[in-house]
């Protein structure tokens, strides 16, 4: 039984580019949750996905926005990149519960490590 | 607001040596969740265990086991006899409630306890 992948494993870009993230959810999962992990810090939460929408949104510019495809996997994408955006990119996956509105545990992906030069 | 701290940024013990990692959150819900997380060298962040606010029955899994009392606002993990295999960094986060009492997922996380086990 696969976990969640991620991909790339590592990027790098320069500032004012823009980067796509993937991420697979474990099998039988449907919502896809994105961290942001700065170096020494503990993950902050970008938004959550469910149903090809988005759900939960946290402290995120505009600049990071996401899609969720019916097949549950999801992109992150952040526009204009800036130096302080350079982190772990964490993606997390959980199930919907049946009651709807909220979720089973969620299992993380190995990250996507960026960084911006 | 949420908010979850932890205090000890980095604690070394020597191996079998007992460790407890402190948790101190703060929420203004009713119904709520508590997580622990082990992040390995390797960056993937690992679950440890998730409780939800009305159950304060301690927990106990293997070496590992967790101390929650409301009263205090903690959340603590214990590892007995700690091994080289421990050393990581451990994160403890909180979620609030959804709609239906479940939780939302939308974590929020302390900053973390670097754990080094010295053989």
């Amino acid at each position: 039984d696969a976990g969640v992948t991620q991909s790339p494993t590592h990027l790098i870009k320069t500032r004012g580019q823009q980067v796509t993230l993937r991420c697979s959810p474990k099998s039988g999962h449907d919502t896809v949750s994105w961290y942001q992990q700065a170096l020494g810090q503990g993950p902050q939460f970008i938004f959550q996905y469910y149903e090809e929408e988005e759900r939960q949104r946290g402290n995120f510019p505009d600049r990071f926005s996401g899609h969720q495809f019916p097949n549950y996997s999801s992109e992150l994408n952040v526009n204009a990149l800036l130096l302080g955006d350079s982190a772990l990119y964490l993606c997390a996956s959980s199930r919907q519960q049946s009651s709807g509105g909220s979720t089973d545990t969620q299992y993380f992906g190995p990250g996507t490590r960026l960084t911006v030069l | 607001a949420q908010k979850v701290t932890q205090a000890q940024t980095e604690i070394s013990v020597v191996e079998k040596e007992d460790v407890t990692l402190d948790c101190v959150y703060e929420t203004r819900d009713t119904t709520y969740y508590l997580f622990w997380y082990k992040q390995p060298p390797s960056g993937e962040l690992v679950f440890l265990i998730r409780r939800n606010s009305f159950d304060e029955q301690n927990e106990i899994s293997g070496r590992y086991s967790w101390n929650f009392q409301k009263s205090t606002s903690s959340f603590n993990f214990t590892i007995t006899a700690s091994q080289v295999v421990d050393s990581a960094v451990y994160f403890c986060a909180l979620s609030e409630a959804g709609f239906y009492g479940g939780a939302t997922n939308k974590l929020i996380f302390g900053t973390g306890t670097l754990l080094a086990v010295q053989p």
